[in-house]
């Protein structure tokens, strides 16, 4: 089974909402945070944003306007919309586990172990 | 938000050692974590809080901090390394990649 599976509609027109679902088959759902992350073409990589198994998130604030991420644990998946969508939108959007924390010295640490296999979205009239 | 900025390429001859670097401001407070991505792959994880290797990733993979700019090595480079190498960190609320790099292997 693939740790991360993902899924969601390819081709969406100027002002359409872009929506992903990722379903978790790997270790414990509520155990981690699940977050979002995009690739234009050529181009590098964007954080979305992050849910935790609680339905706390955090947005890029540069998509904070138009993001919504969820969670629905009872069948350990959570989602992206992206509404108002453009061509800057297209790209390939992953999504991922996040391990995040406190050490003992508390430092803070948040990093990605496990991603998707990337769904590509292209939004064209 | 906040920058962490790459070179856009490195090149080396298989067996050499390369290093990519990352540079930002807000490196000397947070981790840094570094990702290999091959063309048409999800990236993968190949170093955590600055110089820790998961489990799976060669020994020739290493990371070290000095100030703000932290550095992935690559030792003994092989063929198989040729990738984009992206760098990382973040801060609570908020996450940054830095733009990648190219490494090339001659």
């Amino acid at each position: 089974q693939v740790p991360l599976q993902q899924w969601g509609a390819g081709l969406l027109k100027p002002s359409e909402t872009l929506s992903l679902t990722c379903a978790v088959y790997i270790g414990s759902f509520s155990g981690y945070s699940w977050s979002w992350i995009r690739q234009p073409p050529g181009k590098g990589l964007e954080w979305i944003g992050e849910i935790n198994h609680s339905g706390s998130t955090n947005y890029n604030p540069s998509l904070k306007s138009r993001v919504t991420i969820s969670v629905d644990t009872s069948k350990n998946q959570f989602s992206l919309k992206l509404k108002s969508v453009t061509a800057a939108d297209t790209a390939v959007y992953y999504c991922a586990r996040v391990i995040t924390g406190t050490t003992w010295l508390a430092y803070y640490y948040y990093y990605f172990d496990v991603w998707g296999k990337g769904t590509t979205v292209t939004v064209s009239s | 938000s906040y920058e962490l900025t790459q070179p856009p390429s490195v090149s080396v001859s298989p067996g050499q050692t390369a290093r990519i670097t990352c540079s930002g401001d807000t490196l000397p407070k947070q981790y840094a974590y570094w990702y290999q991505q091959k063309p048409g792959q999800a990236p993968l994880l190949m170093i955590y809080k600055d110089n820790e290797r998961p489990s799976g990733v060669p020994e020739r993979f290493s990371g070290s901090t000095s100030g703000t700019t932290v550095t992935l090595t690559i030792s003994g480079v092989q063929a198989e390394d040729e990738a984009v190498y992206y760098c990382q960190s973040a801060d609570r609320g908020d996450c940054v990649f830095g733009g990648g790099t190219k490494l090339t292997v001659l």
